[in-house]
């Protein structure tokens, strides 16, 4: 079956330091690669994602990823984390073959980001 | 803009209640899904809807009835509710396949149930 695993399910990290929360997938077709956000009582929004092309995928905000087909991973890094950036993250897996996610999109339990002063 | 719209936000139910969750969005996207979230387990489908008078079963559907009556409306009713169904419900939408921008999911601000 394709799963998505998180592998941390918490990271403290003070501020300005840098972080890396992993993520990988089991699939046995290409897929397409998402992280979302989820700031304290709000819903997800899109953080970044890899569709194809370029495997490093940046966000405005200063967070990247990238997609390494050979470890079937998707690591969402920042190189000096904020108070700000405190919050949920979810790594996603869109098996769908031409994309449109058709109730195919698949994500991780989750990783709690607390930055620390 | 809106965007997705879910209402209500909060709802206390006694085991055995029925309710509806309503979620509205004003982007004109084909597809909309309902979502569950508990802690640990991150982000279920329960069901979900390709287009107007269409519905299909995601991964926990049972004990959950949708309809989408309304392009803009997907609806997510509980017949008899039980503990376990006590959760924070999304709802989301997207442009259909193919489409631009047709794997990123636009979330409402969620629906906190409690079920006693």
């Amino acid at each position: 079956a394709q799963s998505v695993t998180q592998l941390d399910s918490q990271v403290p990290v003070f501020e300005e330091a840098p972080v890396e929360l992993r993520c990988n997938y089991s699939s046995s077709v290409s897929v397409y690669l998402f992280w979302y956000v989820q700031y304290p009582n709000q819903g997800l929004q899109l953080l970044l994602k890899y569709l194809s092309g370029s495997t490093l995928v940046k966000s405005i905000n200063g967070f990247e990823a990238e997609f390494n087909k050979s470890q079937t991973s998707f690591h969402l890094r920042k190189p000096s984390v904020h108070i700000s950036d405190t919050a949920e993250y979810f790594c996603a897996v869109d098996l769908s073959p031409y994309g449109g996610s058709q109730g195919n999109l698949i994500f991780g339990k989750g990783t709690k980001l607390s930055v620390k002063p | 803009n809106a965007g997705v719209t879910q209402t209500p936000k909060f709802r206390v139910l006694k085991t055995g209640q029925s309710m509806t969750l309503l979620c509205a969005q004003d982007m004109n996207h084909e597809y909309m899904y309902w979502y569950r979230q508990d802690p640990g387990m991150g982000l279920r489908l329960i069901h979900y809807s390709v287009g107007e008078g269409t519905t299909a079963k995601g991964e926990v559907p049972d004990g959950y009835n949708v309809s989408r009556l309304k392009k803009q409306n997907f609806l997510l009713g509980l017949e008899s509710a039980a503990p376990s169904q006590t959760s924070v419900y999304f709802c989301a939408s997207s442009y259909s396949q193919g489409a631009p921008g047709a794997n990123v999911l636009t979330f409402g601000a969620g629906s906190r149930l409690t079920v006693l």
